[in-house]
C-alpha cells in the first residue's frame, strides 16, 4: 500500500526557509493530488496546499504568499517551501494524499508527519 | 471562509456506551465532508469520507450523518481503541477542520 514519508531539517531560524520532502511508496505520484497539512503542538490541522502531479496547485489564502509546493514525478515525491517562517510555523507538517481523485477531498494516506522548530 | 465548529470540546463516555460528536459548518458544504480519529503521537486516520461513506477497513461501529451545514458522528459501541482526539473536515472548498474533540474515558 501506499506510505508516505516527510523528512527535512527539525529546527529552522526565523526568517528563513522551511524545506521539506515527502517520498513517495508503495506507488505512484501520478494521477493523485497531494496535500501538506500542518499540526502547531497541541493544536488543531491547518491545510497548507496541494500539488496534482502535473504540476498544478493551490494554496491556503493565509498562507499563499509564502508558500510553495513543487513534484518531482522521477523521484515519486513532492516538496513544501514556507518562506520568511517565524515562530508561529512552529507544528508537525505531514504530507496527504487526496482520496477520491478531487483538488478538493479527503485525505485516505497520511505522512507519519515530521516536527519542524523556529528558533534562533 | 467556511468555518468548521466542533462540540463538544471533550466529550466524556464510558467504554461499550454510544458517543455522539457533532460538527457544523458555516455555510453549505453539502456532502463534501470527513471525519478523521487521531491518536498521540500518529498522524490522523480518515474514518468517513463523502459524509457517511466509511473508508476502508473501518469498523462498523463508526457511522456518520448529516448533509449541508449540521453532521454527527456516532460511534455505537465505544471500544478502548476509540478514546482519541476526532477532527472533521470540509472540502466543498479549500479544506478546513474542526478544532476537534476529546473522546476520553469516564
Amino acid at each position: 500500500q501506499v506510505q508516505l514519508q516527510e523528512s527535512g531539517p527539525g529546527l529552522v531560524k526565523p526568517s528563513e526557509t522551511l524545506s521539506l520532502t515527502c517520498a513517495v511508496s508503495g506507488g505512484s505520484i501520478s494521477g493523485n493530488y497531494w496535500s501538506w497539512i500542518r499540526q502547531p503542538p497541541g493544536k488543531g490541522l491547518e491545510w497548507i496546499g496541494y500539488i496534482y502531479y502535473s504540476g498544478s496547485t493551490n494554496y491556503n489564502p493565509s498562507l499563499k504568499s509564502r508558500v510553495t509546493i513543487s513534484v518531482d514525478t522521477s523521484k515519486n515525491q513532492l516538496s513544501l517551501k514556507l518562506r520568511s517562517v517565524t515562530a508561529a510555523d512552529t507544528a508537525v507538517y505531514h504530507c496527504a494524499r487526496h482520496h477520491d481523485y478531487g483538488a478538493y477531498d479527503a485525505f485516505d494516506v497520511w505522512g507519519q508527519g515530521t516536527m519542524v522548530t523556529v528558533s534562533s | 471562509e467556511i468555518v468548521m465548529t466542533q462540540s463538544p470540546a471533550t466529550l466524556s463516555v464510558s467504554p461499550g456506551e454510544r458517543a455522539t460528536l457533532s460538527c457544523r459548518a458555516s455555510q453549505s458544504v453539502s456532502s463534501d465532508f470527513a471525519w478523521y480519529q487521531q491518536k498521540p503521537g500518529q498522524a490522523p486516520r480518515l474514518l468517513i469520507y463523502g459524509a457517511s461513506t466509511r473508508a476502508t477497513g473501518i469498523p462498523a461501529r463508526f457511522s456518520g450523518s448529516g448533509s449541508g451545514t449540521e453532521f454527527t458522528l456516532t460511534i455505537s459501541s465505544l471500544q478502548s481503541e476509540d478514546f482519541a482526539v476526532y477532527y472533521c473536515q470540509q472540502y466543498n472548498n479549500w479544506p478546513r477542520f474542526g478544532q476537534g474533540t476529546k473522546l476520553e474515558i469516564k
